[in-house]
Formats: C-alpha cells, sequence, structure tokens
C-alpha cells in the first residue's frame, strides 16, 4: 500500500527555523516528484514546493521562495522541507503529496496525499 | 488563477449538484478535482479534467477544458458533503478557493 507520512511540526517562534520530513513507502520513490502543499487554519490549500523523482528539479511557489528548501534522500525514501524565518503566516497543516504523471498531457497531478503536520507559529 | 464558485452551496441529499471552476488561462485538460472533509487529507477525485481516479464512485463527474471546468455529482450522498477543491497542473500548481458543499 502506498503511504505517505510527515512529521516535524510543532510550535516555533516567529524567526526560527523547522525542518519537516516526509517518509515513503510501497511506491517506486525515485520515479515520482514529491510536493508540498499548505493549509492555514479556515483557509484553502497552497502549493509550496515541489522535487522531481530524480531531485534534479525543484520548484517553489513565488510566496515562499528564498526561506524554503527541498530536499530528497533516496537511501531513506525522505523528503525533506526546510523553512526558514518563520511568521505567524506559516501558520498550517503542511501535507506531503505524490504526483502522478497524465499520460494524455505530461502533466503531474497529486495522486496520494500524507495526513499532514502542524505547524504553529507563535510567541 | 483559479476561480471556484459559488464558495458554499446547501444542497439536499439526492439532489444533482454542479460545483465551476474557471481559469485566468488556457489550461489544456490539466485540471484535478480534490475532496476534503473536516480533519482529512485531501483525496483526489478527478484528473485530466475528467478522468475519475480509483475507487471514485461514477456519480462524481469532471468536464471542461480550456478555462472552464465543472464537477458534477449526480445524485449527492451524506458522505459527499465537503469542501471541494479545483486544480491546475498546466503550470506548477495553482488551487481554486474551495466551494463548501453543506446539507440544506
Amino acid at each position: 500500500e502506498m503511504q505517505l507520512s510527515e512529521s516535524g511540526g510543532g510550535l516555533v517562534q516567529p524567526g526560527e527555523s523547522l525542518r519537516l520530513s516526509c517518509a515513503a513507502s510501497g511506491f517506486t520513490f525515485s520515479d515520482y516528484g514529491i510536493s508540498w502543499v499548505r493549509q492555514a487554519p479556515g483557509k484553502g490549500l497552497e502549493w509550496v514546493a515541489v522535487i522531481s523523482g530524480s531531485g534534479q528539479t525543484i520548484h517553489y511557489a513565488d510566496s515562499v521562495k528564498g526561506r524554503l528548501t527541498i530536499s530528497r534522500d533516496h537511501s531513506t525514501s525522505t523528503v525533506s522541507l526546510e523553512i526558514k524565518g518563520l511568521s505567524a503566516d506559516d501558520t498550517a497543516v503542511y501535507y506531503c503529496v505524490k504526483e502522478q504523471i497524465d499520460m494524455y498531457t505530461s502533466g503531474w497531478y497529486f495522486d496520494l496525499w500524507g495526513r499532514g503536520t502542524v505547524v504553529t507559529v507563535s510567541s | 488563477v483559479m476561480t471556484q464558485f459559488p464558495a458554499t452551496l446547501s444542497v439536499s441529499p439526492g439532489e444533482r449538484v454542479t460545483l465551476s471552476c474557471r481559469a485566468s488561462q488556457s489550461l489544456a485538460s490539466n485540471v484535478a478535482w480534490y475532496q476534503q472533509k473536516p480533519g482529512q487529507a485531501p483525496r483526489l477525485l478527478i484528473y485530466h479534467a475528467s478522468t475519475r481516479a480509483t475507487d471514485v464512485p461514477d456519480r462524481f463527474s469532471g468536464s471542461g477544458s480550456g478555462t472552464e471546468f465543472t464537477l458534477t455529482i449526480s445524485s449527492l450522498q451524506s458522505e459527499d458533503f465537503a469542501v471541494y477543491y479545483c486544480q491546475q497542473y498546466n503550470h506548477w500548481y495553482t488551487f481554486g478557493q474551495g466551494t463548501k458543499l453543506e446539507i440544506k
């Protein structure tokens, strides 16, 4: 069974950094890109970062560019997201999401979501 | 930009409902729909604008191309009351702001 499991969330103070992890299982890790999507309390979904299956292609949303670093470790089938300079606006549930290719268009949609990890930024 | 409307829809079980999503530029068919229930992660329903994901009941259907997309639920069941998001994956990723289906 394919699974994604996030960890690393918690209560942090403004200005601090945090590293989230996503452990993948049940599929060939290197074949699929992984994204992070966040959801602020009571709000909608916001995509923030993606790393390709090989790790060679990385892209960030403009809203977070410069503060986030995404990486992957093929030896442990884990994707990490480091967030620097946290502010209250970063308070959200962070979901790890597996990509799947749309065979008709070669685009990539999200076919598997983790349960999420909660990040709260507050003094 | 993906614009979903309406923001909230009050409907009765058994009714047919159509949710709309409009894109600011042409997306071909690179649109997906997700369902999110309270306290849960989103779940993929539709990709390629109209292809149902695995194990999605056939009462869910998607249509559209270019800039106009719809998700139709033919006969609402109690478990369908949730928030629905459209997403474009034509150029990176953008979600609509969601449509909440609530019981009338």
